[in-house]
């Protein structure tokens, strides 16, 4: 069975602090799909990264990176002097091989940051 | 259109009555998903359609949910019989092809309100 596990429900930071939200997941398919997206208070979900299970490579785009590690299935998400702006709430989500019909989300991790 | 559409925004329904959510995908994308996103909860798989592929309705809560999607695009939801419990956001995605390889686009949702 896949699952997808963010034990931080809510996270508050100060403007400028990193910030770090965990995700592990659970899949018996040796290929498969991670992502995140954010939520804003909009509602509309935002997607900010794919990565496919066989490449670890660590990745990072401007204030975000990820961390991929198999041996420890998650995939963490950093935030590197957060600001206001990255309100939201933060899903992982992973999409398995065989029939690709569906995204497994986590339930979100809810990230204010304090001016 | 550029993105996802969903329309009503807003639906705010009595008990017992039947309700219709639209989505219109992202032109030419073949897959369509529907999920549902209690408040501070995850999001909910519930229908799938791949091009014309028979649907995954795996995610359904109960009998009084269907949707359809005719000529491949427009994606209607409709839930007979509402009941509060299915007060909630409905999230419709579209993505070009199978979900592993390819991320999903989100409309802003349709907020139900059952009253």
């Amino acid at each position: 069975a896949q699952k997808v596990t963010q034990a931080q429900t809510e996270i508050s930071v100060v403007e400028k602090e990193d910030v770090t939200l965990d995700c592990v997941y659970e899949t018996r398919d040796t290929t498969y799909y991670l992502f995140w997206y954010k939520q804003p208070p909009s509602g509309e979900l935002v997607f900010l990264i794919r990565r496919n299970s066989f490449d670890e490579q660590n990745e990072i785009s401007g204030r975000y990176s990820w961390n991929f590690q198999k041996s420890t299935s998650s995939f963490n998400f950093t935030i590197t002097a957060s600001q206001v702006v990255d309100s939201a709430v933060y899903f992982c989500a992973l999409s398995k091989s065989n029939t690709g019909n569906q995204f497994y989300f986590g339930t979100g991790t809810s990230l204010t940051v304090i001016p | 259109g550029a993105g996802v559409s969903q329309s009503p925004s807003n639906k705010v329904t009595e008990k017992g009555k039947d309700v219709e959510l639209r989505c219109d995908p992202i032109s030419g994308h073949t897959a369509l998903y529907w999920y549902r996103q209690s408040l501070g909860q995850g999001l909910e798989f519930l229908i799938y359609f791949q091009g014309n592929s028979a649907p995954d309705k795996s995610g359904l809560p109960s009998d009084r949910f269907s949707a359809e999607r005719t000529g491949g695009s427009v994606s209607t939801l409709t839930i007979q019989r509402t009941q509060q419990e299915d007060s909630a956001v409905y999230l419709c995605a579209s993505s070009l092809g199978w979900a592993m390889n390819t991320e999903a686009f989100f409309g802003q949702g349709t907020r139900l309100t059952v009253v």
